[in-house]
C-alpha cells in the first residue's frame, strides 16, 4: 500500500459528460502528480501541484483542469469527454516538489462509451 | 527535454535466473534521478530502485540492481534470482533539473517468470 488513495476506481460514463478525479497524497506529503497511461500514448505526465499551487504543466489538454485543496487532496476534471480520454489516470505524491520519489496510488480506470 | 528509452517490448526468463532490462536516456539536465518502477496485472505502479545521477555507485536494492553508465547514458536493470512475483511491465523514468517532479517514462517492458 502506497498510501495514496484515488477514488473512484473505475469510471465508465460517455462522449461530451464530464468526470471528476479524486486523490488523497501520503500523510505528509505536499506535492500532488497526475499521470496518464494509455496504450497508444504510454505514461504521460499532465501537471503537478506543490502545497495547494500548480508547479509544472505537461500533455494536459485544455479540456482537463486540475486543483489541489487545502487539506492537499487533489482533483483531476475532465470535460467534453472523447473516446480517446478512455485511460488509467494515475495521482503520485513526493513529499516535496523536488528530488524525491513518487509514490503513486492505484490508478482510476476511465472508459468512455 | 528527457526522453526515456526501452528497446526490448518484451523479455522473459525462467525462475531463480538472472535477467538484464535495458534503459537508456537522453537529458541536458547536469542533476537528474534514475528510476525502475514495476506495473504488476494489478496495474499499481511501484518503486522498484532509484539512482541519483552524481552517485557513481549503482544503486542495490535486495535482489535488484542497476548498472549505471553516465557517459553512455545507460541505466539497466538487473533482477537476480527472478520469482514468479517478478513478472510484471516495468518502466523506466527520468527526472531532473527544470522538469522539476515531472516523471518522464520509457515505453515499458514486458517480463514473463517461467516456472
Amino acid at each position: 500500500d502506497s498510501g495514496v488513495t484515488q477514488t473512484p476506481k473505475h469510471l465508465i460514463t460517455a462522449t461530451g459528460q464530464r468526470v471528476t478525479l479524486r486523490c488523497s497524497p501520503r500523510s505528509g506529503d505536499l506535492s500532488v502528480y497526475w499521470y496518464q497511461q494509455s496504450l497508444d500514448q504510454g505514461l504521460q505526465f499532465l501537471i503537478q501541484y506543490y502545497n495547494g499551487e500548480e508547479r509544472a504543466k505537461g500533455n494536459i489538454l485544455e479540456r482537463f483542469s486540475a486543483q489541489q485543496f487545502p487539506d492537499l487532496h487533489s482533483e483531476l476534471n475532465l470535460s467534453s469527454l472523447e473516446l480517446g480520454d478512455s485511460a488509467l489516470y494515475f495521482c503520485a505524491s513526493s513529499s516535496t516538489g523536488g528530488y524525491q520519489p513518487q509514490h503513486f496510488g492505484d490508478g482510476t480506470r476511465l472508459s468512455i462509451l | 527535454a528527457q526522453t526515456v528509452t526501452q528497446s526490448q517490448p518484451e523479455m522473459s526468463v525462467q525462475e531463480a535466473e538472472t535477467v538484464t532490462l535495458s534503459c537508456t536516456y537522453d537529458t541536458s539536465e547536469s542533476d537528474y534521478y534514475l528510476f525502475w518502477y514495476k506495473q504488476p496485472p494489478s496495474r499499481q505502479m511501484i518503486l522498484v530502485i532509484r539512482q541519483e545521477a552524481y552517485k557513481q555507485q549503482n544503486a542495490t536494492e535486495n535482489r535488484f540492481s542497476v548498472n549505471f553508465q553516465k557517459a553512455a547514458k545507460s541505466f539497466s536493470l538487473k533482477i537476480s534470482d527472478s520469482q514468479l512475483g517478478d513478472a510484471a511491465m516495468y518502466f523506466c523514468a527520468s527526472f531532473g533539473g527544470t522538469s522539476y517532479g515531472k516523471l518522464t517514462f520509457g515505453q515499458g517492458t514486458i517480463l514473463t517468470v517461467h516456472p
